[in-house]
């Protein structure tokens, strides 16, 4: 099995709701990843988690928080986001030994109206 | 601050034609990825390349890694339809391969 699981795979949401997305993988993978892509963009790095652990926040507003629950797992949760949030949400895998590319799962269309 | 650069960004081209995509970056690294993105999808892994030379090949495209110019390519051979989509190339600098710093992106398009 060498799929990255994402749901939902498209999500409208208000500027004042709370919603969550979420990622699995069972490649046996130790080190997971949130990446941001708009239209015509590269995939820009939100969170790294390494053994379950937060080791990589690249300065993103608090309205976005990761969870890490198990190795297999990956959420993303959100509050209260803006309009400019609105993007291609892609979870990512990859084993921790560095020399090995990442998993991408299929990604979360985000609509914040 | 790593910078990773690619060229051209949009790429016409026609069947059979040959072309190559490069990957220019600002630091040292040994570790390179290219991904390939169709429109409205996620990123497949194409080529891992981990050393000075290193050469990979996959069906019509061919991936090269020179540490020392600190530049790949992608070269593309008897282009088809069924490559049109965008090409990325991914640096690493940390031991985390999914902390890539990626190129804007080639988008190709193979017209008949």
């Amino acid at each position: 099995d060498t799929e990255v699981t994402q749901t939902p795979k498209h999500l409208v949401m208000g500027m004042t709701n709370k919603k969550s997305l979420k990622c699995e993988q069972h490649m046996g993978h130790r080190a997971m990843y949130w990446y941001k892509q708009k239209a015509k963009k590269p995939p820009e790095l939100m969170f790294v988690y390494s053994y379950e652990k937060l080791s990589i926040n690249e300065s993103v507003p608090s309205r976005f928080s990761p969870e890490c629950p198990n190795s297999s797992l990956l959420n993303l949760h959100l509050h209260a986001l803006q309009p400019e949030d609105s993007a291609l949400y892609l979870c990512a895998s990859s084993r921790i030994s560095g020399y090995t590319e990442a998993f991408f799962g299929q990604g979360t269309r985000l609509t914040v109206v | 601050e790593l910078k990773v650069e690619q060229n051209p960004l949009f790429l016409s081209m026609q069947e059979g034609k040959n072309y190559t995509i490069y990957c220019n970056y600002s630091t040292t690294s040994d570790r390179l990825y290219w991904y390939r993105q169709d429109p409205g999808k996620s990123l497949e892994s194409l080529f891992v390349l981990l050393s000075n030379g290193a050469v990979k090949q996959e069906g019509r495209l061919m991936a090269s890694l020179d540490t020392k110019a600190r530049l790949s390519t992608l070269h593309i051979t008897a282009a088809v339809h069924d490559l049109s989509a965008t090409y990325f190339c991914a640096v690493d600098i940390n031991t985390n391969a999914g902390k890539s710093t990626f190129g804007d992106g080639t988008t190709l398009t193979v017209k008949p």
